[in-house]
């Protein structure tokens, strides 16, 4: 079953300018996740969030957690055109001492040069 | 680096095949899991392993199996191939029993049935 929704679906902004995508899901989690894919590849690990964290940043990118509001945001700043991909997020949720993600559908985010 | 190499970037077979597509991890994880991709869909979990010969449902198992024999190799079998198994097919490992870390996928691989 689909945990998280990704919002928008598609997104087209200028370089330079900042990409912000969302994330909702339904229930409890262990961590939230962002990947990357580019098109025809798999997907790039690009920063975890604890459900403990509210918010997290890794050079460009800022992440945030709102776990009383089931939701999760993506800022990616001073866009550059190697940054258009899909972006997803992925919730973790434990499975006998294991992680098991759950993915959204996915941003599609395209850098206008 | 972690690196998840699946055997085929493209495939095409025909309706009622059996089609294996294979994984291999070169960083000692225990975890491996099998995705389907599709647009609109996402990824969906079709089937995971914690271990050498165990394996695990995922969320939609149906027309599906796999193979953990070796450690670093676990193998996706469609028994019988339908044209709605025409997808792209993600290959992901991980640490066993180690939360808040992330998966590896491999690059995928394209399957069309015909």
């Amino acid at each position: 079953s689909q945990q998280g929704e990704e919002d928008p679906q598609a997104l087209s902004i200028q370089e330079g300018e900042n990409a912000t995508m969302n994330c909702s899901y339904k229930t409890s989690i262990n961590n939230l996740q962002w990947y990357r894919q580019n098109s025809g590849r798999g997907l790039v690990h690009l920063i975890l969030i604890r459900s403990n964290e509210r918010e997290k940043h890794s050079g460009r990118l800022r992440v945030t957690l709102d776990t009383s509001k089931k939701s999760s945001s993506l800022l990616i700043t001073a866009s550059r055109a190697a940054d258009t991909a899909s972006y997803f997020c992925a919730t973790a949720s434990l499975n006998f001492g294991n992680e098991k993600l759950t993915f959204g559908t996915g941003t599609r985010l395209t850098i206008i040069p | 680096d972690v690196k998840v190499t699946q055997s085929s970037r493209y495939l095409v077979k025909r309706t009622g095949e059996k089609v294996f597509l294979e994984c291999v991890q070169d960083m000692d994880h225990e975890n491996m899991f099998w995705y389907r991709q599709d647009p609109g869909l996402g990824l969906r979990l079709i089937y995971f392993s914690y271990d050498v010969k165990m394996k695990e449902k995922g969320d939609i198992p149906e027309g599906y199996s796999v193979s953990r024999e070796k450690k670093e190799r676990f193998s996706l079998i469609l028994e019988s191939a339908s044209t709605n198994q025409t997808s792209m097919y993600l290959c992901a490992s991980s640490w066993e029993y180690r939360i808040n870390q992330p998966q590896h996928f491999g690059d995928g691989t394209r399957l069309s049935i015909l």
